[in-house]
């Protein structure tokens, strides 16, 4: 099993729809959860992080943990063209150094 | 100025020359990283530096080396290019106290 396990997509959401993106890792002990966000051709950009079980918010994004699943998913919420890019779960696994583990990605096509 | 520089962003070479990409960063960070990046595989970690002098390899080092010239500077450079190390290379810092990296516009490499 990968580490870190991501649909490659392309997920295709009409303008205005929610999003879900999803995400499993094979550590139980990973401690913190990222969601970067990387446009074609560009380098990864931070939208969020998540390390306690449930939800958190920032805006149209709300990223969701469950440890006992080992799942994490990030929601966008009304969704826009200009949110079609690559998302890249990414997990810090325990006795990694803090170095993060990153999942291949998932393409995201937001369709006006 | 962009926070973490690399340079040059675009390079091709021929299999068996030797090429150096070089990676600034302003903010002070301790941590620095070189990632590659494949369609269809993700980011991967090739090294990785917790100061000047602290090396350590990654998950594909081989082919590669580092150097740590600063705080503020970290090269990569491929001893005899071969046409499987054409890629995207992220240059990346993050502080000590957070897991939040930060990543430079990438070097694209391709080796003919």
């Amino acid at each position: 099993q990968k580490e870190v396990e991501q649909n490659s997509g392309p997920l295709s959401v009409p303008e205005g729809a929610i999003a879900s993106l999803n995400c499993t890792y094979s550590d139980r002990g990973s401690q913190s959860f990222f969601w970067y966000r990387q446009y074609s051709g560009k380098s990864p950009e931070l939208i969020m992080f998540i390390y306690s079980n449930g939800d958190k918010e920032d805006g149209r994004f709300t990223a969701q943990l469950n440890k006992a699943s080992q799942y994490v998913s990030l929601l966008i919420r009304d969704s826009q063209p200009s949110d079609s890019a690559t998302y890249l779960c990414a997990v810090n696994r325990r006795g990694s150094q803090g170095n993060l583990i990153f999942g291949k990605g998932t393409k995201l096509s937001v369709k006006p | 100025d962009a926070d973490v520089t690399q340079t040059p962003r675009n390079r091709i070479t021929k299999t068996g020359k030797r090429i150096m990409l070089e990676c600034s960063q302003t903010k002070g960070h301790d941590r620095m990283y070189w990632y590659r990046q494949d369609p269809g595989l993700g980011l991967r970690l090739i090294y990785y530096s917790f100061d000047v002098k602290d090396i350590n390899k990654g998950e594909i080092s081989d082919g590669y080396s580092v150097s740590r010239q600063a705080q503020a500077k970290f090269s990569l450079s491929l001893e005899s290019a071969i046409p499987n190390q054409t890629a995207l290379y992220f240059c990346a810092t993050r502080g000590s106290g957070a897991n939040v990296l930060t990543f430079g516009a990438g070097s694209r490499l391709t080796v003919l």
